[in-house]
This record gives structure tokens, C-alpha cells and sequence, in this order.
């Protein structure tokens, strides 16, 4: 697999049930971005974890990070219709100053009302 | 809330014309970032610009796309002759520093070559 790879492809529950999306990456990073992109839209910053967090939370979204295993996963609990979108991971790997993002080809989430 | 802006949102243009993709980038950031999206496809990197001069470009910003930071608040992505497959979405970014910091993206401009 490429570098951040997201799975599902695609997702679909039902209002008030939570989401798990996952990554993987094959290199070392630095960081690692979920987005959020509604459709046709921009992409919108959702968390930043970096290489020496195992977790971090940001109101109803949970991500964590397991760097051994090059994975990561994205929770969004008691979903809303409103979070209907394409879910993002993007890693940094890059030396130095060169900042640049990888991203996956995302998980498109539908929660149906 | 601070956010990068781009203009315009939609953009036609001919085959062979030369385009200028505008942005704002968040005032206080200090690095931008150009990166586009074909329809249906991943979100691809295509360069980095700091201190006026680009840090980092990949293999897709060839000869035909340049950058500049014309004035204090715009950042510009040309591309001098479009061709059919440059069509896809372009998105703006910028982050306060260079590294392991968050980017924020603009809402992007959908340029269409026919």
C-alpha cells in the first residue's frame, strides 16, 4: 500500500453510532493529519498527533497512533448527519523545513439520519 | 477564525491560456503551499514556498507552474499554458512553521481546461 492508506473506502451507519477509520503509512513521520472534505469542498483540519503521542482527543473525535505498527485511526462518536464527508490522513515525513503532506485517497463517510 | 482564502472558486479557461490561481494564506503563517486534487484522486503535494523562494517542489510542478508572493498578503500559482489534464481542484495552504505544525488548506479553486 501506498503511503496513507485509509480503510474503509467507504463507510455507512446510522446517526449516534460511532466511526472508526484507519491508516497506515510505510515510512517514518513526523506528524499525522485527519481532514475532513465535504464533497467538492475544502478540506478542513481536524487533528494534528505527533510522532511521540500515542492519543489525543478533540471533542467528539478520538486519534490515535501507533507508530510500531504504522497505523492510525480516526473515532467520531455519536455521529451526526452533519459529519457525512470524506475523512482524510495525511502524514509529514518530511527533514527539516520541508514540509510536505501525504495524503490517503480517504474513507467517505455516510451517517444516515 | 483565521482562514485561507482563494479566488476564484471556479475558473474556465482554454486549452494553451495561462492561469493565475490567487490566495491569502492566515496572516501570521510563514510557510504556503500549493497542492491539487483530480476529480476521483488523492490530494497531491506540488510545492512549498518560504522566504519568497520555494522550498520544495514535486515532479508534477514542472516548467509550465510558478509561484510568487507578489505582496505582503497574496500568494500566486501560475500555470502558463493549460493543458486538458492540469483540470482538478487547487488548494492553498499555509502553516505558521515548517515543520510538525498543523496546515490549513483554503477551499480551493476548481479549474476546468477545455
Amino acid at each position: 500500500s501506498q503511503q496513507g492508506e485509509e480503510d474503509p473506502q467507504a463507510l455507512s451507519i446510522q446517526e449516534g453510532e460511532n466511526a472508526t477509520m484507519n491508516c497506515s503509512y510505510k515510512t517514518s513521520i513526523n506528524n499525522l493529519q485527519w481532514y475532513r472534505q465535504n464533497s467538492g469542498r475544502g478540506l478542513v483540519h481536524l487533528i494534528l498527533i505527533r510522532s511521540n503521542e500515542r492519543e489525543k482527543h478533540s471533542g467528539r473525535l478520538r486519534v490515535t497512533l501507533d507508530t510500531s505498527k504504522k497505523s492510525s485511526s480516526l473515532l467520531i462518536t455519536a455521529s451526526r448527519a452533519a459529519d457525512t464527508a470524506s475523512y482524510f490522513c495525511a502524514t509529514d515525513a518530511g527533514m527539516g523545513s520541508n514540509y510536505k503532506l501525504t495524503f490517503g485517497k480517504g474513507t467517505l463517510l455516510t451517517v444516515n439520519p | 477564525e483565521p482562514e485561507v482564502t482563494q479566488t476564484p472558486s471556479h475558473q474556465v479557461t482554454q486549452m494553451g491560456q495561462e492561469v493565475i490561481l490567487r490566495c491569502v494564506p492566515i496572516s501570521n503563517h510563514l510557510y504556503f503551499y500549493w497542492y491539487r486534487q483530480i476529480l476521483g484522486q488523492k490530494v497531491e503535494f506540488l510545492v512549498s514556498f518560504y522566504n519568497n523562494e520555494i522550498s520544495e517542489k514535486s515532479e508534477i510542478f514542472d516548467d509550465q507552474f510558478s509561484v510568487e508572493r507578489p505582496d505582503g498578503s497574496n500568494f500566486t500559482l501560475k500555470i502558463r499554458s493549460t493543458k486538458l489534464e492540469d483540470s482538478a481542484m487547487y488548494f492553498c495552504a499555509s502553516s505558521r512553521t515548517g515543520g510538525n505544525t498543523e496546515a490549513f488548506f483554503g477551499q480551493g479553486t476548481r479549474l476546468t481546461v477545455v
